[in-house]
């Protein structure tokens, strides 16, 4: 079955800078990467995905790019604020099939000192 | 806006009992999910659901079992609490249908109960 990895386990950044996560899979097969953030006492919530057919997709200040061939993908997150203090988390599918199934990575916490 | 609803935030069980963990959605979707969160294991799927009565393992159903009577309800049963199932748990749903959100793969989250079996 999918094997994803992610890394770093934690990451500490000072406000505005930038933050990279990055997460690796097993799966040729698998061709959809969803992130999720989850906030304290919340459940996970999807923040942005990717579709092995685009390399890159951005919304405002977090962007996720795709490396089909190396099988693995990243999150950027920009101009970070404390807001965006949370646990992150990467997933891949293979879309259309398995009934939505997601194998997630091991998450992130992602601190942001103001 | 999609809920999905986990009836307990917090419980407390001890060793040996059996311990229900219920899970509401109101979106009408067909897949229902279990996952079990541990720090630095992320998220574990325990067992989903494609539609009423239907069920499969996911990667750690050991010691678990579901239900699901009804379409918008799934329930997670520790037949047998033990200790190393004190964990957080989380339920999460999603649909095929454009009615129910479009994307098969975009699952919704509740809250999560957090279990401890002393």
């Amino acid at each position: 079955g999918e094997n994803v990895e992610q890394h770093p386990s934690t990451l500490s950044v000072q406000e505005g800078d930038s933050a990279v996560i990055k997460c690796t899979y097993s799966d040729s097969a698998s061709n959809y990467f969803p992130w999720y953030k989850q906030e304290l006492g919340k459940g996970p919530q999807l923040i942005i995905d990717i579709r092995s057919n685009v390399g890159e997709k951005k919304d405002q200040r977090i962007a996720v790019t795709l490396n089909k061939t190396a099988k693995h993908f990243s999150l950027h997150i920009t101009e970070t604020q404390p807001e965006d203090s949370a646990v992150y988390f990467c997933a891949a599918s293979m879309d259309g099939t398995s009934y939505g199934k997601l194998t997630f990575g091991q998450g992130t916490i992602l601190t942001v000192h103001p | 806006d999609v809920k999905v609803t986990q009836s307990s935030r917090y419980l407390v069980k001890r060793t040996g009992e059996k311990v229900f963990l219920e899970c509401v959605q109101d979106m009408d979707h067909e897949n229902m999910f279990w996952y079990r969160q541990d720090p630095g294991l992320g998220l574990r799927l325990i067992y989903f659901s494609y539609d009423v009565k239907m069920k499969e393992k996911g990667d750690i159903p050991e010691g678990y079992s579901v239900s699901r009577e009804k379409k918008e309800r799934f329930s997670l049963i520790l037949e047998s609490a033990s200790t190393n199932q004190t964990s957080m748990y989380l339920c999460a749903s999603s649909s095929p249908s454009l009615r129910g959100g479009g994307n098969e793969n975009i699952q919704y989250f509740g809250a999560g109960t957090r279990l401890s079996v002393l």
